[in-house]
């Protein structure tokens, strides 16, 4: 299978710790996105990288969020000293990159519940 | 007011109707527009995006865009219990930029 995926599928921490999530984007894709998708809502862009260099970040991310793409390849997001408002589904994307190619392919998404 | 509004839910039909699904936006700069179905607790998986106004056809989904009024549609043919899910719609600008959704669309297809 070549989907993006993601690790952890759940997590469960108290309030105050740091989490830390991974995506694998879809093979000799060159952009990698991360969105926040509350209950009842759509998703909501948070970053994006195009290989290594990340060249958007939301307002929604704040000083305690940090995204990192080593080599290009895989990408994690850190939440640190993490809030109940932190709880939802964190989704990655990734898309290709070539001219015109504006596809996003989501992962399954990590939950978080804070507690 | 959100750059793009998406018609509330839940939407209840019977296996075989036609199902029309609807966003609106205010944002002249999006240039694509995208359709995503959404199982529940599931990712996203892409149906059907479109750059330019009119219809756009892939089996039983057709995607409507009209840039003049700023309305988008998505038609589900001959829906299915399968089809129950929620369905996003979601905008864009630049060359794979980030996107923007509308808050979702539950639809439950009973047989």
């Amino acid at each position: 299978d070549t989907g993006v995926s993601q690790d952890p599928r759940h997590k469960i921490t108290k309030r105050g710790q740091n989490v830390t999530f991974r995506c694998d984007p879809i093979s000799e894709h060159n952009r990698l996105y991360w969105y926040r998708q509350t209950l009842g809502q759509g998703p909501e862009f948070l970053t994006y990288f195009q290989n290594e260099a990340q060249l958007e970040k939301s307002r929604l991310l704040s000083d305690r969020f940090s995204a990192e793409r080593p080599k290009g390849s895989f990408s994690t997001l850190e939440i640190q000293r993490t809030e109940q408002g932190d709880s939802a589904m964190y989704l990655c994307a990734s898309s290709q990159g070539l001219a015109g190619e504006v596809e996003q392919y989501f992962g399954p998404g990590t939950r978080l519940t804070v507690t | 007011q959100k750059e793009v509004e998406q018609d509330p839910g839940p939407l209840s039909v019977p296996e075989g109707a036609i199902v029309s699904l609807n966003c609106t936006y205010s944002n002249s700069a999006f240039q694509y527009f995208m359709w995503y179905r959404q199982y529940s607790r599931k990712g996203p998986e892409l149906l059907m995006y479109t750059y330019s106004s009119g219809n756009k056809e892939d089996g039983r989904f057709t995607a409507q865009v009209d840039k003049s009024s700023k309305y988008i549609s998505l038609f589900i043919r001959d829906s299915q219990p399968s089809d129950s899910a929620t369905y996003l719609c979601a905008m864009g600008r630049g060359s794979a930029r980030q996107l923007t959704f509308g808050s979702g669309t539950q639809l439950t297809v009973l047989p």
